[in-house]
């Protein structure tokens, strides 16, 4: 199974700063991973795809990057409502497998 | 649009059974691989099963092989997933998830439902 290594768990942030969560895999994946972003009581929210491809209608200040087993999710600023918490999925091969989270609370 | 419907929650007994259904709507279901994601209350999510489009293909998580058992119906455009021999650790809210394949995985989730196994 593919191991999925996120950070942070969680990390504190004001509006307006730029927040990095990244993830490693434990081998290989290509570019076959996503973002989600989960707000309390909500389904989970596609953010990106394919590594660094934007979901239609999601804010530009979200970025990915990455390939092969190391990823990053960027917010170069981050909004009142980017308070949430943040996961990547690999989908390379199965069972698929969700890094562990990062929460992003208000500092 | 698309819409994924979750029924088939509640409380149940610790080795009981339970199905969950998922409806689907706004796009061509047969077309499209489903999934099964879960989430224990705080924790993080977990992938459980998926089907493929034709229903042939069907691949499981190991905590949950052997006992769940993912099916679909094109005929009523539902997916469904048959729980047995229910444990503690299956307390969880359930997703059904779309996967486009070609362009990423999981890309319309639906609202999830909560399963309690409790004594």
């Amino acid at each position: 199974d593919i191991q999925m290594t996120q950070s942070p768990s969680s990390l504190s942030a004001s509006v307006g700063d730029r927040v990095t969560i990244t993830c490693r895999a434990s081998q290989g994946i290509r570019n076959d991973l996503g973002w989600y972003q989960q707000k309390p009581g909500k389904a989970p929210k596609r953010l990106i795809y394919a590594a660094s491809s934007l979901e239609s209608g999601v804010p530009s200040r979200f970025s990915g990057s990455g390939s092969g087993t190391e990823f990053t999710l960027t917010i170069s600023s981050l909004q009142p409502e980017d308070f949430a918490t943040y996961y990547c999925l690999q989908h390379n091969s199965y069972p698929r497998t969700f890094g562990q989270g990062t929460k992003v609370e208000i500092k | 649009q698309v819409q994924l419907v979750e029924s088939g929650g509640g409380v149940v007994q610790p080795g009981r059974s339970l199905r969950l259904s998922c409806a689907a709507s706004g796009f061509t279901f047969n077309t499209y691989a489903m999934h099964w994601v879960r989430q224990a209350p705080g924790k993080g999510l977990e992938w459980v099963a998926v089907i493929s489009y034709n229903g042939r293909t069907q691949y499981y998580a190991d905590s949950v092989k052997g006992r769940f058992t993912i099916s679909r119906d094109k005929s009523n455009n539902t997916l469904y997933l048959q729980m047995t021999s229910l444990r503690a650790e299956d307390t969880a809210v359930y997703y059904c998830a779309r996967d486009p394949q070609l362009v990423g995985a999981f890309d319309y989730w639906g609202q999830g439902i909560l399963v309690t196994v409790s004594s």
